[in-house]
């Protein structure tokens, strides 16, 4: 089944403590990106990758890191959580933007608190 | 710089009536639009997009949409609601021309009432 999964579904932590957030698409999908979703201010962009070793910022992409060192993952690690990085986080994949066959596909979301 | 607004936070429609969610867009250049829809406790799927041609673009469940450049408008339609269309829909832009950074709206949640 075509899909993109995150681990973990559900992540507590406390502040400062470095964390990993997974994403692999099994869609042989070039493009990847990274949103958070918060309430009133719907999702925004936090990094996106057109393909392996290319990278770029999105809307907000302080506070994070991101690496594509394979086309199927794209991790988003936080190095020092705050409370204001508690959020809804989705991935989601697509072929090459530009291509007309842009539609992304989304994983099913990470929770995340930080205390 | 790319924007894009849905004015409404929610819109309840009684069932069988016809709906419409509005969003209207900024961008540099010529846009890419795209609706999305949430439905509770799930992630994002794909409903329609508008690339080039036709102004009415017809997407899954029934739902269409209307380019108007000239109002830099993406309003998405249904002729008649059903109470499973409830959740939560998302427009989102890209620029064609620009990088490849998509700027989502708000949302608006749709509330289709029996």
């Amino acid at each position: 089944e075509a899909q993109v999964t995150q681990n973990p579904r559900y992540l507590i932590t406390v502040t400062g403590k470095k964390l990993t957030v997974t994403c692999s698409q099994n869609m042989n999908h070039e493009y990847m990106s990274w949103y958070r979703q918060d309430p009133g201010l719907g999702l925004r962009q936090i990094y996106y990758s057109m393909n392996v070793e290319v990278t770029d910022k999105g809307d907000v992409p302080e506070g994070y890191k991101v690496s594509r060192k394979e086309k199927r993952n794209f991790p988003l690690i936080l190095e020092s959580p705050s409370p204001n990085q508690t959020s809804l986080y989705f991935c989601a994949s697509s072929w090459a933007a530009g291509q007309g066959k842009d539609e992304q596909f989304f994983g099913p979301g990470t929770r995340l608190t930080v205390l | 710089a790319q924007s894009v607004a849905q004015p409404e936070d929610q819109v309840n429609v009684a069932e069988g009536n016809p709906l419409t969610v509005k969003c209207t867009y900024s961008v540099s250049g010529n846009p890419y639009l795209f609706w999305y829809v949430q439905y509770p406790n799930r992630g994002l799927q794909f409903l329609l997009k508008y690339i080039t041609g036709d102004n009415l673009v017809k997407g899954s469940y029934g739902f269409e949409a209307e380019f108007n450049k000239s109002q830099t408008s993406f309003h998405l339609k249904k002729p008649s609601a059903l109470v499973s269309d409830s959740a939560l829909y998302f427009c989102a832009v890209r620029d064609k021309a620009g990088t490849y950074k998509y700027i989502f709206g708000t949302g608006t949640r749709l509330k289709v009432l029996a």
